[in-house]
């Protein structure tokens, strides 16, 4: 089956900082997704994004499909972009997960 | 709109009991989805569903079964509870394959 990958595993930073978090995948892939996962463990899909490039706010994303990655950028970081982003493929009728990347926003 | 709803929130388990969570959506998704979070780790696929009356198997469907009788309704039968299901469960639902929405999880515990 197809690998996900996700890095780093963890990121500290300080309020204000930016960062770049980074999904690489093994196979060709119809589509990809990056979620957040608060805290609380409420999961919120950030961006549906097969290819290209969408901006959210302080956030954005590329994808280059036929180089296999994705990634996530987060600029001026709050305490509250704290918790688990999770990039997801979908490889058939479904999306894999990777493992994810945990991110802490100090104050 | 209440997008993707799972119903109990907690609940706890005796080894040997059984139970369903439930999972509705009212965004008229063909796909559903039922996946597992172990702690510290990401999600995995355990059953999912392109529409009413049929299902299939993710990566790890046992211990677990599913009915899709509806368009709406996705519930999640676990037979014969062992410690290893212990997890927080997430149901999800998509047009197509497209963008997901979750639900809020169930949290169980099977002592």
């Amino acid at each position: 089956g197809i690998q996900v990958e996700q890095s780093p595993p963890d990121l500290i930073l300080q309020e204000g900082a930016n960062s770049t978090l980074r999904c690489n995948f093994s196979d060709s892939v119809n589509n990809l997704q990056w979620f957040h996962q608060n805290p609380w463990g409420q999961l919120i899909n950030l961006f549906y994004i097969p290819s290209g490039t969408k901006q959210n706010g302080r956030l954005s994303a590329t994808t280059v499909a036929t180089e296999r990655y994705s990634l996530l950028y987060i600029s001026s970081s709050q305490t509250t972009d704290s918790g688990v982003y999770f990039c997801a493929v979908d490889y058939g009728q479904n999306f894999v997960f990777g493992p994810g990347t945990r991110l802490s926003v100090l104050p | 709109n209440a997008g993707v709803t799972q119903t109990p929130k907690f609940r706890i388990l005796k080894i040997g009991q059984s139970m369903t969570l439930q999972c509705t959506q009212d965004m008229n998704h063909n796909y559903m989805y039922w996946y597992r979070q172990d702690p510290g780790m990401g999600l995995k696929l355990i059953y999912y569903s392109v529409g009413a009356g049929i299902t299939d198997k993710g990566e790890v469907p046992n211990g677990y079964n599913v009915s899709r009788s509806t368009t709406e309704d996705f519930p999640l039968r676990l037979e014969l509870a062992a410690p290893s299901q212990t997890s927080v469960y997430f149901c999800a639902s998509s047009y197509v394959s497209r963008g997901y929405t979750f639900g809020s999880g169930t949290r169980l515990t099977v002592v």
